[in-house]
């Protein structure tokens, strides 16, 4: 069973366009929410979190909301760049104490110049 | 910065040898982990440790054992390595409930 989901593999935006990546989730104990970007061949990097607390976190470019009724988040990209371009896997916690993460599946981002 | 470091970038072996991944963190964490990574299933947890000698089981633990001796250090251990481990794997750490930083990860092929 699928606790986080990532329904779109793939995702193609022109440059300087905003990117929307979407992440589902099942499992209302879930309180903190993260973004990894992974580009081939390198480990996932950390891009952004967002706590149950709030419905809104912002990094410069990259911004996630999160609609806890809906138990949906989205990453944002503003403007896309090339450099963009990689995995990006959401990824869920805060069920067991234990700092586990679940991840969902991943959505490829190819940005276009 | 933190770092995660893993013994091996691209590892061959073939079907029934014993295989030792090896994972280093720099930053005291206390929390390690081992995933694996495969096309369409995005990352799935192994086994995690919590503290030295302290291991959980993940989602996936089946045909993996894994050894925390000392606090930096995290070993994944294929007992009989087959085909179907053929997979990209990854180390993170933690400290806390903070976030998990992740290895350069090691591209296992199993023939």
């Amino acid at each position: 069973d699928q606790q986080v989901k990532q329904n779109s593999p793939s995702l193609s935006v022109q440059e300087g366009r905003i990117s929307i990546l979407n992440c589902d989730y099942t499992n209302s104990m879930f309180d903190y929410f993260l973004w990894y970007k992974k580009y081939p061949a390198e480990g996932p990097t950390f891009l952004i979190s967002i706590s149950s607390i709030k419905d809104k976190n912002e990094d410069g470019r990259f911004t996630v909301f999160l609609n806890k009724s809906a138990k949906h988040l989205s990453l944002h990209i503003v403007p896309s760049q090339p450099g963009d371009s990689a995995v990006y896997f959401c990824a869920a916690s805060g069920t067991s104490g234990t700092y586990k993460y679940i991840f969902g599946t991943g959505t490829r981002l190819k940005v276009l110049a | 910065d933190v770092k995660v470091t893993q013994s091996s970038r691209y590892l061959v072996k073939r079907t029934g040898e014993k295989v030792f991944l090896e994972c280093v963190q720099d930053m005291d964490h206390e929390n390690m982990f081992w995933y694996r990574q495969d096309p369409g299933l995005g990352l799935r947890l192994i086994y995690f440790s919590y503290d030295v000698k302290m291991k959980e089981k993940g989602d996936i633990p089946e045909g993996y054992s894994v050894s925390r001796e000392k606090k930096e250090r995290f070993s994944l251990i294929l007992e009989s390595a087959s085909t179907n481990q053929t997979s990209m794997y990854l180390c993170a750490s933690s400290s806390g409930g903070e976030t998990q930083y992740f290895g350069p990860g090691t591209r296992l092929l199993v023939l």
